[in-house]
């Protein structure tokens, strides 16, 4: 079964911070990204990787950035965490030699700012 | 217009019941197409691929309409396990997919 865990599930922080949300994968996926969900507002794709080192902005980047070092981990970070970033934060992996790009997530975190 | 449209429901439907869910997408160059079902405060999990012959897996079935891009949901014997909330996924440009805001179902006692 593919495994993609997330480092936290819950997480409460103060605007002005600095937030890390890690995301690892034991697949040996190519492909990783991060989402928020909001209600009403469905899954909105922040980041994506293809590759190690390798990103690209999804619909909703600003006050994102991401990191993808190694191959099984891709992390976001908030540079400075606003209240609006208050959310539900998914990461998800897929891989292409299936040739359908079916995705599949961690448990997800849920970040509080206050 | 969003890329991928759902009715958001909510479906409230008695046990046993047959229901039905739609889903269009606007992006006619989607190759691929899933329904993903999410469970309240959990992330959301792969339920089946969609395929232009249609498929079925138990009691779920699946079609797919590439030409009124449409693509639909059946569940015929629901369980209250099947409460939850179904997502229309399509694929997007390159490896990425757009995901519907998905339709809540309740199966009642």
């Amino acid at each position: 079964d593919v495994k993609v865990t997330q480092s936290s599930r819950y997480l409460v922080k103060r605007t002005g911070e600095k937030v890390f949300l890690e995301c690892v994968q034991d697949m040996d996926h190519e492909n990783m990204f991060w989402y928020r969900q909001d209600p009403g507002l469905g899954l909105r794709l922040i980041y994506f990787s293809y590759d190690v080192k390798m990103k690209e902005k999804g619909d909703i980047p600003e006050g994102y950035s991401v990191s993808r070092e190694k191959k099984e981990r891709f992390s976001l970070i908030l540079e400075s965490a606003s209240t609006n970033q208050t959310s539900m934060y998914l990461c998800a992996s897929s891989s292409p030699p299936s040739g359908t790009y079916e995705q599949y997530f961690g448990p997800g975190t849920r970040l509080t700012v206050t | 217009r969003k890329e991928v449209e759902q009715d958001p429901g909510p479906f409230n439907v008695p046990e046993g019941a047959t229901v039905a869910f739609n889903c269009t997408y606007s992006n006619s160059a989607s190759q691929s197409f899933f329904w993903y079902r999410q469970d309240c405060r959990k992330e959301p999990k792969l339920l089946m691929s969609v395929y232009s012959s249609g498929n079925e897996d138990g009691r779920f079935t699946a079609q797919l309409n590439r030409a009124s891009q449409y693509i639909s949901l059946l569940i015929r014997d629901s369980k209250l396990s099947d409460s939850a909330t179904y997502l229309c996924v399509a694929s997007g440009s390159a490896r990425q997919l757009t995901f519907g805001s998905g339709t809540q179902l309740t199966v009642l006692p």
